[in-house]
Parts: C-alpha cells; structure tokens; sequence
C-alpha cells in the first residue's frame, strides 16, 4: 500500500544544474500535482495533471516543467537551479478535481532540494 | 480573490487541554475546506473536510471543524491534546471558478508540553 511515493527524499544542486523529481502513484488517480512548501507561505501550486498526457500551470510554474507520460507517473525537471528553488517539493494525487467528489489528496513524504 | 488566514504560526498547549487552531478564509462563491496534518518528515494527511450539509465535521483522531459561514471561519479543535498531536496542521479552501483551485493556508505548528 505504497499511495505516492517520490524520489529523492534528499538533493543538493548547484547553480545551474538540471534535475528530475519522480513522483509515482499506485491508487490508479486521474489527477496529480506538484507543490512546494516554504516556511510561512503553505502550499503553493507549481503544475498540475488531469490524466496521462496532460500538464496545466499553477500557480508558481516559472523555472519548472512537467510530464505525465504514464497515468501513475507525474515527474517535475528544474533545467537550471537556482537558488530561490530551494525549498520542500510535494506531489500529491487525487481521484478528482472535485473536493465533493474525491477524499482529499494524497501526499508524498517530499523531497528537500536545496540549490546552492 | 480567494484567501486563507491561519492565526498564528505556533501554537503551544499543554498535554490534555482544549486544542484550538483558527483559520478564516476569504471567497466569494461557497467553499470547500479542509485541514490537513503534517507530522515531521511526512507529507500531508487530511484530518477532516467539509463540502455540503452539516457544519460540525467530525475527523480522524478525535478532531473536529465547524464551518461558520457568518465569520469565514474552520476553525479546528480537540478536547483533549496529547503528546502525538503535535505536527504541522493546514487549512485549504478549494472553490469552484470554472474549474477547481486549492488555496493552503500558512501552516500552524502545534507544540504540546507533558
């Protein structure tokens, strides 16, 4: 009864590096999204998916891109850190966009990235 | 615009008294809202929810919100805090604009002292 998980849990970059963040989900969801979370601010949406094949922007997509090649997998690439993307990255998953329809989201256990 | 307001980053009780954590949020069309718990370390775990019908919404381990339409206000609470409820605790908001958003709010850190 994995839910979602995410991988790494932990990453240094440097300035400049690209990296992917994987998030995998295994509860057959339609919808996933990718968040940060940094101190004071809550949870700020960065991309969305509403299947398999499709990306949305959110609210702080800037610096970020998305795919969704396969329905259980939703990956977040950063092409060139930077410093303000240091921050704790959530994917969560959800059976729909509906909060009357679905059972809130399902969180990853996060990945720390920190760009120095 | 919609907005989620969590009085107070920390909140500190003492181990057996009333837990209360506020939020009030701004909409101007019918809420969903939501808190949502984050232990050390872990993603976030939804507590509780309110879509439609009875205001009073009961969660898992023993928490429960009332949605007060007059105050904007999901303000969360427990009777009797223990050690284990100490976490990062979220209210969000979601409404409908022609397609649905979910605001989080900042966060309260709830410390509870033996």
């Amino acid at each position: 009864n994995a839910g979602v998980t995410q991988t790494p849990k932990f990453r240094v970059l440097k300035t400049g590096q690209s990296m992917t963040l994987l998030c995998a989900q295994d509860m057959n969801h339609e919808y996933m999204y990718w968040y940060r979370q940094d101190p004071g601010m809550g949870l700020r949406l960065i991309h969305y998916s509403v299947g398999e094949g499709t990306t949305a922007k959110g609210e702080v997509p800037d610096g970020y891109n998305v795919s969704r090649l396969k329905k259980q997998n939703f990956l977040l690439g950063l092409e060139s850190a930077a410093p303000s993307q240091t921050s704790v990255y959530f994917c969560a998953s959800s059976t729909s966009l509906a909060p009357q329809d679905n059972y809130g989201y399902t969180f990853g256990s996060g990945t720390r990235l920190t760009v120095v | 615009a919609q907005s989620v307001t969590q009085l107070g980053s920390h909140v500190s009780v003492s181990e057996g008294a009333l837990v209360l954590l506020r939020c009030n949020y701004s909409s101007s069309v019918p809420p969903y809202l939501f808190w949502y718990v984050q232990y050390p370390n872990q993603g976030l775990q939804l507590l509780l929810k309110y879509t439609t019908g009875a205001t009073l919404v009961k969660g898992i381990n023993g928490f429960e919100a009332e949605f007060k339409k007059s105050e904007t206000s999901f303000h969360l609470t427990k009777p009797s805090a223990h050690m284990s409820d100490a976490a990062e605790y979220f209210c969000a908001v979601s409404i409908n604009t022609g397609g649905f958003k979910t605001i989080f709010g900042a966060g309260t850190r709830l410390f509870v002292k033996a």
